[in-house]
């Protein structure tokens, strides 16, 4: 069966100091992938979406940057935080169908 | 106006009760349709899809009204266990999806 791993869960992190958050996805191939983010009390709003290795398309401008370097790899990055930047990072696959598979999130404080 | 748009709520229900979330989508062209349930700091998790008309599971009931652009979700006998957050969530080109803001529901006892 397929699974999804998100790391770290919980990051508190300094304004102006680096950010990389990583997921994985096993037990499948090619899968669409995604980073959402969530503003408390708010819906999902997507980032970033990979439609295959080194396909990356932004959603949102912003100091953030995705990477896929791998096939079931899928990376968030910042090379400097905002505070505007906390709120709680989901990623998710799809195979297109539209049903989406999430990992359990990381939630970030930018301090 | 939103992509896709839901009532926030909060829907406060007695145990036992029925309710109805409805949710609206601006895409006339989108043929899947999703409800997502997402407890308190966790990550969404699916509950129904709708491809047609409608969808029943248990006591989850979902409907389509393409005419109209809504779907809505129908809770019957409310469970303590109901209580969380519901995502209506409109699939759109090259597999992107849009999530309305959420519809919070509480059932007490």
């Amino acid at each position: 069966s397929q699974t999804i791993h998100q790391w770290p869960a919980t990051l508190v992190q300094p304004v102006g100091s680096p950010l990389s958050l990583e997921c994985t996805v096993e037990g499948t191939s090619n899968p669409n992938l995604y980073w959402y983010r969530q503003a408390a009390g708010r819906g999902l709003q997507l980032l970033f979406y990979s439609v295959g290795i080194g396909q990356i398309s932004s959603e949102v401008p912003q100091n953030l940057s995705a990477s896929r370097p791998q096939d079931r790899q899928f990376i968030l990055s910042s090379k400097k935080l905002l505070l505007s930047d906390s709120g709680f990072y989901l990623c998710a696959w799809s195979h297109g169908s539209g049903e989406l598979f999430f990992g359990e999130g990381s939630r970030l404080t930018v301090l | 106006r939103k992509e896709v748009e839901q009532d926030p709520g909060p829907f406060n229900v007695p145990e036992g009760a029925t309710v109805a979330f409805n949710c609206t989508y601006s895409n006339s062209a989108s043929q899947s349709f999703f409800w997502y349930r997402q407890d308190c700091r966790k990550e969404p998790k699916l509950l129904m899809s709708v491809y047609s008309s409608g969808n029943e599971d248990g006591r989850f009931t979902a409907q389509l009204n393409r005419a109209s652009q809504y779907i809505s979700l129908l809770i019957r006998d409310s469970k303590l266990s109901d209580s969380a957050t519901y995502l209506c969530v409109v699939p759109s080109h090259a597999g992107k999806s849009t999530f309305g803001d959420g519809t919070t529901l509480t059932v007490k006892p």
